[in-house]
């Protein structure tokens, strides 16, 4: 399968801890982004990156979240200092942008499951 | 981007076709409408877009009004694997506005046996 790929798929820690999540976009694609999906409600943008440039955050991202994607290929994102309410599904999606043709769908990984205790 | 409007739920009969209705009336020239759907514990997964014409594709039909303002997903013989929330979108093709979908909360939609 040569989809999207994140890992590990669930993650359980103490509150105030730090976690790591890595994503790996479908090969040839040069975006990548994080959204944030809590029980209940659709997804909620959080960046995205174009080739190894973070070109976008929302103000969902608190300073205790940091993402990269050093090489352009796969991305990270960190979240220093977990509370209760960062639970939720963390999705990694990518897509193929050329030129001024945007109208390539995103594809999304199955996504991680935080859970803070 | 333009607001949805979709229905909270709906159930469809196994092997009858499924309608998904989604409201989009304040959308714009330049955008278009994409549904996704995600099945419990897995990530979204696309199904199909459109800017004004019909499309279909192996997976379903998408039915855009004239007017563009409202637009209908057709699953034509839904089996059991096809109960999933469906999320109807609609993004710009330009400027900053495309970098990111912005999903409601969608349609759970239940197929019975």
């Amino acid at each position: 399968d040569t989809g999207v790929s994140q890992n590990p798929r669930h993650k359980i820690t103490k509150r105030g801890q730090n976690v790591t999540f890595r994503c790996d976009p479908i090969s040839e694609h040069n975006r990548l982004y994080w959204y944030r999906q809590t029980l209940g409600q659709g997804p909620e943008f959080l960046t995205y990156f174009q080739n190894e440039a973070q070109l976008e955050k929302s103000r969902l991202l608190s300073d205790r979240f940091s993402a990269e994607r050093p090489k352009g290929s796969f991305s990270t994102l960190e979240i220093q200092r977990t509370e209760q309410g960062d639970s939720a599904m963390y999705l990694c999606a990518s897509s193929l942008v050329v030129g001024t043709v945007r109208n390539q769908p995103q594809h999304f990984g199955d996504g991680t499951r935080l859970s803070i205790l | 981007d333009a607001k949805t409007t979709q229905p909270t739920s709906m159930d469809c009969a196994e092997g009858r076709a499924a309608n998904l209705p989604c409201n989009h009336s304040t959308i714009s020239g330049n955008e278009y409408v994409y549904w996704y759907r995600q099945i419990h514990s897995q990530g979204p997964q696309y199904i199909i877009h459109g800017l004004k014409n019909n499309e279909t594709n192996e997976m379903a039909s998408l039915i855009i009004t004239e007017d563009r303002k409202s637009s209908t997903l057709i699953l034509p013989h839904a089996t059991l694997r096809d109960t999933a929330v469906y999320y109807c979108i609609v993004r710009a093709l330009y400027g900053g506005a495309t970098n990111k979908l912005i999903f409601g909360t969608g349609t759970l939609l239940a197929v019975q046996p």
